[in-house]
């Protein structure tokens, strides 16, 4: 079993839907939450933050981290086909240089 | 400031050969890690060099390797090349500080075909 599962998708939404993407994990020690975008071609960008649990909030993203569940989410509102990329999520125990990522979801916003 | 850079973009190899791939980290950043990417296996993390040092490994085997210069670009080299090898090999620096507060920013990435 992986240490970060990932639902890969496809997952396909039409414009101005509210996306939910989600991860869960096994290591316990895991204290910092990222959340990746990646078009094709490209390398990963960074879109979100986290450390420990809660919320965090970015123009139209919001992270949630729930330790105690060891489930986290990425939400996009108002979706728009930019959005379309693969998102992966990303996690560290102790350095957020040595990152293990979840498997990544393509997501595809329709116009 | 200009992004990390990778080169070369592409790369094709026959089974057997080595390879090396270089990565230049955004001004001021001290540290790299390096990363394989494919469709099965996803992003794994490789090593990370930090002042011409290793400072962290993953758990790949010896034919893959590394090293920083003292300008804190890095080479990464793959000895007797297999076919699984063929990948997405991804270049990311942060500027070393504090553990856990660093940002990694990634290049984009090698794409290696071994045939």
């Amino acid at each position: 079993q992986k240490e970060v599962e990932q639902d890969p998708g496809p997952l396909s939404v039409p414009e101005g839907a509210i996306v939910s993407l989600n991860c869960t994990y096994s290591n316990s020690a895991f204290q910092y939450f990222m959340w990746y975008r990646q078009y094709s071609r490209k390398g990963p960008e960074l879109l979100m933050y986290t450390y420990s649990s809660g919320n965090k909030e970015d123009g139209r993203f919001t992270a949630q981290v729930d330790k105690s569940s060891k489930y986290i989410s990425l939400f996009i509102r108002d979706s728009q086909p930019s959005d379309s990329a693969t998102y992966l999520c990303a996690m560290s125990a102790g350095s957020a240089r040595q990152l293990t990522f979840g498997s990544g979801t393509q997501l595809t916003v329709l116009p | 400031k200009a992004g990390v850079t990778q080169t070369p973009r592409y790369l094709i190899k026959t089974r057997g050969q080595q390879v090396t791939l270089s990565c230049s980290p955004i001004s001021g950043h001290r540290s790299v890690s390096w990363y394989q990417q494919t469709p099965g296996q996803g992003l794994q993390f490789l090593f990370e060099y930090f002042s011409e040092t290793q400072r962290n490994k993953g758990n790949f085997p010896g034919r893959f390797s590394g090293r920083q210069f003292s300008n804190s670009r890095s080479e990464m080299n793959v000895s007797t090349l297999e076919l699984g090898d063929s990948a997405l090999y991804l270049c990311a620096s942060t500027g070393g500080g504090r553990s856990g507060t660093d940002t990694q920013y990634f290049g984009p990435g090698t794409r290696l075909t071994v045939l």
